[in-house]
């Protein structure tokens, strides 16, 4: 079973434009993560939040967890077209041996 | 140098054939994981270990086996490759963070 799922399953943008992409979960967590994947490749980490965290930012991301709602948000900034990709949430959760969860991933174009 | 190496990186083989795709990494750790990718989906998890002495079964793990042969080194088996297995696997490492670093996968195809 998937604990993460992401919201929208597709995303399409103009450069320069932020893009925002939601994850629900179902179980207590540990933290929550948000990786990328390019067309066919691995993935590749770009933010970690805990559960006793409330927002994050790292460069042009900005990450928000509201727990009580069991949910995420990633947001991109002055979106470009190299940012097109596949955003995937992943949860570490309680009980869980400390295994990643993840969802089904926002597939995410920006348009030049 | 990728820190995560996967072997072979495309392979394509017939129903009931034995086949084994080989991780390494560089980076020390002792957490390792396989995983599985069907088309527009997330990754399942196959099998984890933590260290060469202890093997765990994901979430699903049947028709799979592993062998942790070194810290560097974890393999996955497909005893007897059917189509359904037909998918995208990657290797992963975890050291003392959160954080896991894949490997480049390999792509699967059982006819």
């Amino acid at each position: 079973s998937q604990q993460g799922e992401e919201d929208p399953q597709a995303l399409s943008i103009q450069e320069g434009e932020n893009a925002t992409m939601n994850c629900s979960y179902k179980t207590s967590i540990n933290n929550l993560q948000w990786y990328r994947q390019n067309s066919g490749r691995g993935l590749v980490h770009l933010i970690l939040i805990r559960s006793n965290e409330r927002e994050k930012h790292s460069g042009r991301l900005r990450v928000t967890l509201d727990t009580s709602k069991k949910s995420s948000s990633l947001l991109i900034t002055a979106s470009r077209a190299a940012d097109t990709a596949s955003y995937f949430c992943a949860t570490d959760a309680f009980r869980s041996a400390r295994q990643l969860t993840f969802g089904s991933g926002t597939q995410l174009t920006v348009l030049p | 140098d990728a820190d995560v190496t996967q072997t072979p990186r495309n392979r394509i083989t017939k129903t009931g054939k034995r086949i084994m795709l080989e991780c390494s990494q560089t980076k020390g750790h002792d957490r390792m994981y396989w995983y599985r990718q069907d088309p527009g989906l997330g990754l399942r998890l196959i099998y984890y270990s933590f260290d060469v002495k202890d093997i765990n079964k994901g979430e699903i793990s049947d028709g799979y086996s592993v062998s942790r042969q070194a810290q560097a080194k974890f393999s996955l088996s497909l005893e007897s490759a059917i189509p359904n297995q037909t998918a995208l696997y990657f290797c992963a490492s975890r050291g003392n963070t959160d954080t896991q670093y894949f490997g480049p996968g390999t792509r699967l195809t059982v006819l």
